[in-house]
């Protein structure tokens, strides 16, 4: 397998753009998670899915983010307008499931700046 | 509220000796807690899982013990060589009941083994 897959790897944009991050978790994982990464805050939870169904979006941070899993194969994170407090690096995971301590495999991020 | 601290945010050690990262927490009640392993411009990688009930696992060099009383787990590299530089995260379970798979990660400790 490719592992999780996540695109661009880099995003350059400037404030009030939208921003589409997206990812392809590992075939066959039930549960799909959006992090964010900074210096200050370190890795944060921002939204997870289970079986494409959103069960916790308590981690995002404003209604200017917002996050789809339209099937088991495909995920969003979209920034609408950015800002460049939202620069940083977001990483997508996803896990099995089926257990109560599955490990997370992360793919390799996508980092943000917001000029 | 729910806190966890990685010791240090950088160790420094020569190579060959056993270098030991500590993540402490607080108001948790975790059922199990990870190591991860970050390189510089990639998502974490799993290293180890240790359970509630369990004080000690190993894999190979590096061992995790885990103690509820204390409420810290120690991670430790033995003969560290530089190939192990790199920062090290910890990550607790949420521990909101089976199957939630939410994890809150430490800041991390970065680790640099000296040659």
């Amino acid at each position: 397998d490719a592992g999780v897959i996540q695109s661009p790897r880099h995003e350059v944009t400037e404030m009030g753009q939208e921003v589409t991050l997206r990812c392809k978790p590992i075939s066959g994982h039930d549960y799909l998670f959006w992090y964010r990464q900074t210096m200050m805050r370190g890795l944060e939870l921002l939204i997870y899915f289970n079986n494409n169904v959103p069960i916790d979006d308590s981690g995002m941070p404003e209604d200017r983010f917002s996050a789809k899993m339209p099937n088991a194969s495909f995920s969003t994170l979209k920034i609408q307008p950015s800002e460049p407090r939202d620069s940083a690096v977001y990483f997508c995971a996803s896990t099995l499931g089926g257990g109560n301590t599955d490990t997370q495999y992360f793919g390799p991020g996508t980092r943000l700046t917001v000029l | 509220s729910q806190k966890i601290e990685q010791n240090s945010e950088a160790l420094n050690i020569q190579e060959g000796k056993t270098a030991t990262l500590t993540c402490n927490y607080t108001n948790y009640s975790p059922a199990y807690l990870q190591w991860y392993r970050q390189d510089p411009g990639r998502g974490p990688v799993f290293l180890l899982l240790i359970r509630e009930n369990e004080k000690e696992k190993r894999k190979e060099r590096l061992k995790v013990t885990f103690d509820t009383t204390l409420k810290q787990s120690l991670f430790h590299i033995t003969a560290s060589q530089p190939a192990d530089s790199a920062t090290y995260l910890c990550a607790l379970d949420r521990g909101s009941g089976a199957g939630s798979y939410q994890l809150t990660f430490g800041k991390g400790t970065k680790l640099s083994v000296i040659p």
